[in-house]
């Protein structure tokens, strides 16, 4: 089955960039989804697509995918970006399995 | 505005069958492109996607738990149902129904592949 890879944690401070990757075989072949999740909520899709922003999703959060990684870039991090992130793919290759990522803590220092 | 929300018992016993009901409102299984999908979260742990459902009732299953899994639909009442077999203490998680949109650009449009809105979650404890 198709794996993605995340860094457990990114510690960034206020104002700066973070960003978060997300390995895979060939991942750039592929359309990459990522979500945000707060403590005690449901997760929130904050880029799908490689790089489409859904409505009421800041500009600071943007997305990039080649080769065998893709990326989150929050850009101008704020208190409030505080949260997990997972990605998540659909991988043709395996009965159209949906995959997500390990995920990643950001913390904002 | 689309919503969803999950409801179920919140403890079963080992062995027992879990019957788990997402009711959404905001849009229709019966519309061409939609899905809706179960992803669960053990405590502290990754999401892991369970089963989705389109609105042509194709069925898409996680390998891993496809034999202990069925998940329906009544269009007529806005709802889909999962059902796992054999409930064991390491199933439990919080679970959640999600939204699945196709998506077009501007060249193509493509089956569901992502979550676009997903329900609050409900917390499934196993234990006897």
């Amino acid at each position: 089955s198709y794996v993605l890879t995340q860094p457990p944690s990114v510690s960034v401070a206020p104002g700066k960039t973070a960003r978060i990757t997300c390995g895979g075989n060939n991942i750039g072949s592929k359309s990459v989804h990522w979500y945000q999740q707060k403590p005690g909520q449901a997760p929130v899709l904050v880029i799908y697509y490689d790089s489409d922003r859904p409505s009421g999703i800041p500009e600071r959060f943007s997305g990039s995918n080649s080769g065998n990684t893709a990326t989150l870039t929050i850009s101008r991090v704020e208190a409030g970006d505080e949260a997990d992130y997972y990605c998540q793919v659909w991988d043709s290759s395996s009965d159209h399995n949906y995959v997500f990522g390990t995920g990643t803590k950001v913390t904002v220092l | 505005q689309i919503t969803l929300k999950e409801s179920g018992p919140t403890v079963v016993k080992p062995t027992q069958t879990l019957t788990l009901t997402c009711t959404f409102s905001g849009f229709s299984l019966s519309t061409s492109g939609v899905g809706v999908g179960w992803i669960r979260q053990p405590p502290g742990k990754a999401l892991e996607w369970l089963a989705l459902i389109y609105w042509d009732d194709d069925k898409r299953y996680s390998p891993s738990l496809k034999s202990r899994l069925t998940i329906t639909k009544d269009t007529s009442k806005n709802q889909v149902v999962l059902t796992m077999t054999n409930m064991d203490p390491v199933d439990t998680a919080t679970y959640y129904c999600a939204h699945s949109p196709e998506y077009c650009s501007s060249t193509n449009c493509y089956l569901p592949r992502h979550f676009q809105h997903w329900g609050q979650g409900t917390l499934v404890t196993v234990s006897s």
